[in-house]
């Protein structure tokens, strides 16, 4: 089943300044959801964006889609301490493949 | 709403025994999820259901794993006989349709010994 791959695996940055977070995937996809874990939390979902949307936003979070290029981008403006997490894209893909996760992205914002 | 609820939280098992996880889903949702958590291997989806059917079981590792939803507000992932491989946080995930957004609970964290 379809599965993402997130870029980087890690990131530090300091506070105030933004993040940057990819996510590629190989096949055709109906939407593209990215997930938010705290250390030994269960996930929570950010933001979905269709296939047919090109980029989206909430809050401090812009999410952008390339179907040409399989890609997403997620962007968190003006981190916080509290954006301290691990990342994961998901989707779904074609036929009866349920939500699936990439490795995630563990984001370090230092204070 | 209470969202997922999982149980047990931590789960401490002797290999070879059968361990049983507990997953109540948000009421009105259709979708439930199953997902295996390691350092090693990320997050793995076992098997979902839609509608308490189980559509995709493709994830399940072997045959030791079984799942089940007997009604709408809840479902089982069974392992039987437990190794200590399986050690693991298992997460149930549930949604109102498989195309949105997912809710997640707490996870089951489990040891074999």
């Amino acid at each position: 089943s379809q599965q993402g791959e997130e870029d980087p695996q890690a990131l530090s940055i300091q506070e105030g300044e933004n993040a940057t977070m990819n996510c590629s995937y190989k096949t055709s996809i109906n939407n593209l959801q990215w997930y938010r874990q705290n250390s030994g939390r269960g996930l929570v979902h950010l933001i979905l964006i269709r296939s047919n949307e090109r980029e989206k936003h909430s809050g401090r979070l812009r999410v952008t889609l390339d179907t040409s290029k399989k890609s997403s981008s997620l962007l968190i403006t003006a981190s916080r301490a509290a954006d301290t997490a691990s990342y994961f894209c998901a989707m779904i893909g074609g036929g009866a493949d349920g939500l699936t996760f990439g490795k995630g992205t563990h984001l370090i914002i230092q204070p | 709403d209470a969202g997922v609820i999982q149980s047990p939280r931590h789960e401490v098992t002797e290999m070879g025994q059968e361990v049983t996880l507990r997953c109540k889903p948000i009421s009105g949702h259709n979708s439930l999820f199953w997902y295996r958590q390691t350092m090693m291997r990320g997050l793995e989806l076992l098997i979902y259901f839609n509608n308490n059917v189980p559509i995709d079981d493709s994830g399940m590792p072997e045959d030791r794993f079984s799942a089940k939803m007997p009604n709408a507000s809840f479902s089982t992932l069974k392992i039987q006989p437990s190794e200590p491989r399986d050690s693991a946080v298992y997460f149930c995930a549930s949604s109102r349709g498989v195309n949105t957004e997912a809710f997640f609970g707490q996870g089951t964290r489990l040891t074999v010994v």
